[in-house]
């Protein structure tokens, strides 16, 4: 499987603060992105979809401007959550991905925390 | 309505028995399905995908699906206390690697 790198794995962070998480694909070029997040006991939910290079597409709730997705080179996405809020701590999980590749793989996962 | 159904559980066997895992999907269209494990915490690592009608066997587990009933399933033999996690069903609607969606995982706790 794809070796996924994901920094930090926890955060803690004031609230109105930032927090940026990092996502590196390690063996292979990721030509997309996809970043979740995972309440407690819920599944995980696709937040936004990130190609290479061009801008992200998010899902129907989630704030683009909260959440900034750039994704400027093959083995490198980050996702910079904007002002934090308690109502976004979670656990946000990145998966790369390429078009003939058909199995999801993850970076080890973020634990937000916001006090 | 929900695209993939799990229920939540837990699930409880005695070490040694069997578990069996259940997974519905509402896309007939769906193609690739898959069998994450989940320990507290930490990500999702994948354990089985199946791409084909039957059952397909690795190890202790076996996937089993059946794409006429929208039905997708996963036992794990001589269940083991480390087994304990939650399970997650996930499903690709269409070939290559597209969005997956995932279901809330069953949790399955297995009793030394």
């Amino acid at each position: 499987g794809a070796v996924v790198s994901q920094h930090p794995s926890r955060v803690i962070c004031k609230s109105g603060t930032s927090v940026k998480i990092e996502c590196r694909s390690l063996d292979f070029q990721a030509t997309t992105m996809f970043w979740y997040r995972q309440f407690p006991k819920q599944s995980l939910m696709l937040m936004a979809t990130s190609n290479e290079g061009s801008k992200a597409t998010y899902e129907q709730g989630v704030e683009k401007d909260k959440f900034l997705i750039n994704h400027a080179s093959l083995t490198l996405s980050t996702l910079t959550v904007t002002s934090a809020h308690p109502e976004d701590s979670s656990f946000y999980i990145c998966s790369p991905g390429r078009q003939d590749q058909d199995k999801a793989f993850f970076g080890q996962g973020t634990r937000l925390t916001v006090v | 309505q929900k695209e993939v159904e799990q229920n939540s559980g837990p699930l409880s066997v005695p070490e040694g028995a069997i578990a069996s895992l259940n997974c519905t999907y509402s896309d007939r269209g769906s193609q690739s399905f898959f069998w994450y494990r989940q320990y507290s915490g930490k990500s999702p690592e994948l354990i089985m995908s199946i791409y084909s009608n039957g059952d397909k066997e690795d190890g202790r587990f076996t996937a089993q699906l059946n794409k006429a009933s929208q039905y997708v399933s996963l036992l794990i033999r001589d269940s083991q206390p480390s087994d304990s996690a939650t399970y997650l069903c996930a499903v690709i609607a269409s070939g290559g690697y597209q969005k997956v969606t995932f279901g809330i995982g069953t949790k399955l706790q297995v009793i030394p």
